[in-house]
């Protein structure tokens, strides 16, 4: 596709659920970002992942979240046991690496929300 | 440390008045530096971005950025606001092809 899509867009869930929140990056990007946004509050960090590299998982809040990325290419984030915390809009950018400053090409998130 | 920060989480102006919002950068190589702007319900877009070259970078909706390495800085101007500039702004740093962004900026702008 064109750019970096995200579903589902909108998800409502009960707490203790878990729920699956799913990334297409860009074609041949090597890079892939996920952050959460909370009403009011700026971007967090969550995970990042780089070609076959480990993904630097220093920003994910709980053992709850897990993340993976198959192939190199679709990412899911996973929330376990969710809680009404969790409600937040989760964002995932893309970007390709070549050393010359490539920009991060972001999709238009899904919206959490924990009842 | 690789770190962002923005200065002010809020900032309101007045339609036609200057816009100016502050980013600091720490780095311990020479930086790549990118504004992003968000609309409400919407995902970030890039406004402009500071790779090599000239330190004035121009951007999209009559946006620009100076980067000054002398003071770590890359602050976004725009000389007259308008009401559509309303939105949350992000200052962000590509280093070692990692991403770091600053806490945001929401731009009010009063008629």
């Amino acid at each position: 596709g064109a750019g970096v899509s995200q579903s589902p867009s909108n998800k409502v869930t009960e707490k203790g659920k878990d729920v699956e929140l799913r990334c297409d990056p860009i074609s041949g990007h090597t890079a892939l970002y996920w952050y959460r946004q909370s009403l009011g509050q700026g971007l967090e960090f969550l995970i990042y992942f780089q070609g076959n590299s480990a993904p630097d998982k220093s920003g994910l809040p709980s053992d709850r979240f897990s993340a993976e990325r198959t192939g190199g290419s679709v990412s899911t984030l996973t929330i376990q046991r969710t809680q009404q915390e969790d409600s937040a809009v989760y964002l995932c950018a893309s970007s390709y690496v070549s050393g010359q400053g490539s920009e991060a090409f972001f999709g238009q998130g899904t919206r959490l929300t924990v009842v | 440390a690789q770190s962002v920060t923005q200065l002010g989480s809020h900032v309101s102006v007045s339609e036609g008045a200057l816009v100016l919002l502050r980013c600091n950068y720490s780095s311990s190589v020479p930086p790549y530096l990118f504004w992003y702007v968000q609309y409400p319900n919407q995902g970030l877009q890039l406004l402009l971005k500071y790779t090599t070259g000239a330190t004035l970078v121009k951007g999209i909706n009559g946006f620009e950025a100076e980067f000054k390495k002398s003071e770590t800085s890359f602050h976004l101007t725009k000389p007259s606001a308008h009401m559509s500039d309303a939105a949350e702004y992000f200052c962000a740093m590509n280093n070692f092809n990692k991403f770091y962004f600053g806490s945001g900026t929401k731009l009010n702008v009063k008629p």
